[in-house]
């Protein structure tokens, strides 16, 4: 079984959409969560950063961490064409600075 | 501000043939590096990452070695290329206990 598990899509929404990509993990020790997007041929750009359980809101972004369900969530609100790009969940334990575990990535395609 | 170079952006090696990626950060003192690798439909691999001037960790035991022989220079190489390196691969660095990317090469062993 792997760490973290991301399922890779592709997702394919209209535009205005309320998007939900989705990570579930193993190991109960990881503290620190994050969301990256990665456009096509390009390194990834750390979008969301998250400690523990809970929300945290950025503009047309929200992550969610539910630490009892070893689950966590992106909710993308009115997804706009720009949003797509393949999205990558990561996390890693208090400390684990070094050990950055990363799921496969959700493939996210806006249609006008 | 801090800012990460990596270069070339593209790569096409034949079978047997060394290579060498460098990256470079700048803005900052004594970053922690790192390469990772990113295969198609697959996620990030950790390869190597760095704390300080010769300072290298290998995660993954391959074909490739890491060095850094300054500060904000991390270079990632192979004496020969195999198919199977050929990927996506990243440089990155951490700051404020995030994790930053370069722009990443893609490298193509045929």
């Amino acid at each position: 079984q792997k760490e973290v598990e991301q399922d890779p899509g592709p997702l394919s929404v209209p535009e205005g959409a309320i998007v939900s990509l989705n990570c579930t993990y193993s190991n109960s020790a990881f503290q620190y969560f994050m969301w990256y997007r990665q456009y096509s041929r390009k390194g990834p750009e750390l979008l969301m950063y998250t400690y523990s359980s809970g929300n945290k809101e950025d503009g047309r972004f929200t992550a969610q961490v539910d630490k009892s369900s070893k689950y966590i969530s992106l909710f993308i609100r009115d997804s706009q064409p720009s949003d797509s790009a393949t999205y990558l969940c990561a996390m890693r334990t208090s400390g684990g600075y070094n050990k950055l575990i990363f799921g496969a990535g959700t493939r996210l395609a806006v249609h006008p | 501000s801090q800012t990460i170079h990596q270069w070339p952006a593209t790569l096409v090696q034949p079978v047997g043939s060394p290579l060498s990626l460098e990256c470079t950060v700048e803005g900052t003192s004594n970053p922690n590096l790192y390469w990772y690798r990113q295969a198609a439909g697959r996620g990030l691999q950790l390869l190597f990452y760095s704390v300080g001037i010769g300072q290298i960790s290998s995660e993954v035991p391959q074909n490739l070695s890491a060095s850094r022989p300054q500060d904000r220079q991390f270079i990632l190489s192979s004496k020969k290329l195999l198919l199977s390196d050929s990927g996506f691969y990243l440089c990155a660095w951490m700051a404020d206990e995030k994790l930053f990317f370069g722009s990443g090469t893609q490298l193509s062993v045929l």
